[in-house]
């Protein structure tokens, strides 16, 4: 089935560090959003991207949607302790606009 | 802050119990969906309602039943679950079930004993 897969599945960086992770589809996407979950709690919306080629600013955040419509990525700039948590991407299913596909997602800790 | 609260946020039972996980979104969305989410796996879909009508089941377990009273609240019914049930079961909102951005509640940790 319809699949989202996120890279890297985790990472451990050092507070003030710059951050990169991707998502990746088979199939073309119209809509990319970026969500973090907090260990215990239900996903939060970052940052949604509607349009080939956009790039989109949340504070340190900033994603884009790649090109290819098969990608998005997502950049967090001089990481904080509290950056940890989930990132998870998503996006409406090709054949059913409701149905959100998940990513894997990426497991991010920052060391102090 | 959330728009969408979710109780209890945690909830033991056994498998002879019947239990209920309620669901309330304060955005004045006009859609509600119900997810399941295990350890390292992605978000499963179960139930999505648009104006209190029920427009997907995603082949969920009968064991399963949800109710959305008004298109404020929905409510996931449980009795006779299994342990492998266990999960973070979250609930989200959307102004409308076609396309537009989900809002996710705190969730719901339950553990089936």
């Amino acid at each position: 089935g319809q699949q989202l897969n996120q890279s890297p599945q985790s990472m451990f960086i050092q507070e003030g560090e710059d951050v990169s992770m991707n998502c990746t589809s088979s199939s073309i996407f119209n809509t990319w959003l970026w969500y973090k979950q907090d260990p215990g709690e239900g996903p939060v919306l970052l940052i949604a991207l509607y349009k080939a080629g956009e790039l989109t600013s949340n504070g340190r955040l900033t994603a884009q949607f790649g090109t290819t419509r098969k990608d998005s990525f997502l950049n967090i700039s001089a990481s904080i302790p509290s950056d940890v948590g989930i990132y998870f991407c998503a996006g409406p299913h090709p054949s059913g606009t409701y149905k959100y596909i998940f990513g894997t997602g990426t497991r991010l800790k920052v060391l102090a | 802050e959330t728009g969408v609260t979710q109780t209890p946020r945690h909830l033991v039972m056994g498998m002879t119990n019947k239990k209920s996980l309620k669901c309330e979104q304060h955005l004045g969305h006009n859609a509600m969906y119900w997810y399941k989410q295990s350890a390292k796996k992605p978000l499963e879909l179960m139930f999505v309602y648009s104006l209190e009508e029920r427009v997907e089941n995603n082949s969920v377990p009968s064991r399963f039943s949800p109710e959305c009273p008004n298109s404020s609240h929905l409510f996931l019914h449980l009795h006779t679950l299994q342990p492998e049930d266990s999960a973070l079961y979250l609930c989200a909102s959307s102004q409308d079930f076609e396309g537009d951005t989900q809002y996710f509640g705190p969730g719901t940790r339950l553990t089936v004993l």
